[in-house]
């Protein structure tokens, strides 16, 4: 079946634009989550959703970075007024409610953010 | 200090050799311990996990966990190149928030 999906796989933004990146989980996982990965690091927590509803924010950097899912599939990363620090892989991951759930998450392709 | 710490290296070994990877920790509150695998230009993939301490065999790799040490390994028996690629080590506590938090990973060669 199909992973998760990413959208778009580059962007490349002038500083101070905003971005919208996308993602888009397994059918039928409850959890998604947002990680930051800069080269040659593991990825970093951004936050995590349980169907629609943000559990866990605690991981995105300032107020210029939010998230939603709002009916409980697609989300959406938004970062505003871009800045160069903001560049680096961004991943979606989700994982369903039991079993390897606990454990297991689903990693997308992840967007290739450069700010100039 | 980090929560994780995971020498990066790079680690570059013959065809056939035991390959040996870990990290060390400073939360006591993780309690499932995972190793991902991420090859070139993909995402990572769930490799092992371990609930609390011991061992656990799966094929050629084996993951322990010593939670009084707060260290974590993985042991690659009879590498192949195929396992070149970076090793993340991966945890999070109990409860019901299943947020990770990474090493930074450590790359690895396996030269045919």
């Amino acid at each position: 079946g199909a992973g998760v999906s990413q959208s778009p796989r580059y962007k490349v933004t002038k500083r101070g634009q905003d971005v919208a990146l996308r993602c888009d989980p397994i059918s039928g996982h409850v959890s998604l989550y947002w990680y930051r990965q800069a080269l040659g690091q593991g990825p970093e927590f951004l936050t995590y959703f349980n169907y629609e509803a943000q559990q866990d924010k605690s991981g995105l950097p300032n107020d210029r970075f939010s998230a939603e899912r709002p009916e409980g599939s697609i989300s959406t990363l938004t970062i505003q007024r871009t800045e160069q620090r903001d560049s680096a892989m961004y991943r979606c991951a989700s994982s369903p409610e039991t079993g390897l759930g606990v454990v297991a998450q689903y990693f997308g392709p992840g967007t290739r953010l450069l700010v100039l | 200090q980090k929560e994780v710490e995971q020498d990066p290296g790079p680690l570059s070994v013959p065809e056939g050799a035991i390959v040996s990877l870990n990290c060390t920790y400073s939360n006591s509150a993780f309690q499932y311990f995972m190793w991902y695998r991420q090859y070139s230009r993909k995402g990572p993939e769930l490799l092992m996990y371990t609930y609390s301490s011991g061992n656990k065999e799966d094929g050629r790799f084996t993951a322990q966990v010593d939670k009084s040490s707060k260290y974590i390994s993985l042991f690659i028996r009879d590498s192949q190149p195929s396992d070149s690629a970076t090793y993340l080590c991966a945890m999070r506590g109990g409860g019901s928030n299943y947020k990770l938090t990474f090493g930074k990973g450590t790359l690895l060669t396996v030269n045919p």
